[in-house]
């Protein structure tokens, strides 16, 4: 692994149905985000977290959640998954050692809810 | 609010210059960033500016005015491959990035 992976690719799910998306990142960056990117809009923050152990809500996060039991990953769970929630999700890490604690980002789920 | 600002698509020649704006209003302010995404794909870091000036890199250049909440992105020679959206960030005084919604590039041969 070389960077921050992403799982599935892509989904499409039944409105109601319980969803995880997958985020590993092999940097050992202490900190994790996940956006949600929609046409015509910026990237949107759901859920943060700046350590293993904490984490934070961005500026979107009913409907989601997210856990961080060690440092590689960062799960983004949808209890009951709504059409509104179709998106692509990106994951990303960063550094906050570093003085420009710069976000890279995993290659996306594309998530379509029926 | 917090907001950021940017040309929805612009369109350049092969070969030519774009520059491509940015503002931005944020409560507190901790760095500029651009990144460039291609159709498909993941954002990709291109910049960053903290101060005010000029960062060169190469073909892409980034400026930073924190008293008008301004930057641009300046590309050069351009080539084909550069066609993308362009995605401008801003960092708030919680550490949080705000996003514009991107501009897209075309580039026409």
């Amino acid at each position: 692994i070389a960077g921050i992976t992403q799982a599935p690719t892509s989904q499409i799910l039944a409105a109601g149905r319980r969803m995880t998306l997958r985020c590993t990142q092999d940097m050992r960056h202490n900190a994790m985000y996940w956006y949600r990117q929609d046409l015509g809009l910026g990237l949107r923050l759901i859920h943060y977290s700046n350590t293993a152990g904490t984490t934070g809500k961005g500026e979107v996060p009913d409907g989601y959640s997210v856990s961080r039991a060690n440092t590689d990953d960062f799960p983004l769970t949808l209890a009951s998954a709504v059409p509104s929630q179709t998106s692509v999700y990106f994951c990303a890490s960063s550094d906050t050692g570093d003085s420009t604690d710069t976000q890279y980002f995993g290659p996306g789920t594309r998530l379509t809810v029926l | 609010g917090q907001n950021i600002d940017q040309p929805t698509e612009m369109t350049a020649t092969e070969g030519a210059i774009v520059q491509i704006n940015c503002t931005y209003q944020t409560s507190g302010f901790n760095g500029l960033f651009w990144y460039q995404q291609h159709a498909g794909e993941a954002p990709t870091f291109l910049s960053y500016n903290v101060l005010d000036g000029l960062e060169e890199k190469g073909r892409f250049s980034s400026f930073l005015s924190r008293s008008k909440g301004y930057s641009y992105l300046l590309l050069k020679e351009l080539q084909m491959k550069d066609s993308a959206s362009y995605l401008c960030a801003a960092r708030d005084s919680n550490y949080q990035l705000i996003w514009g919604a991107g501009t897209k590039l075309i580039i026409k041969p």
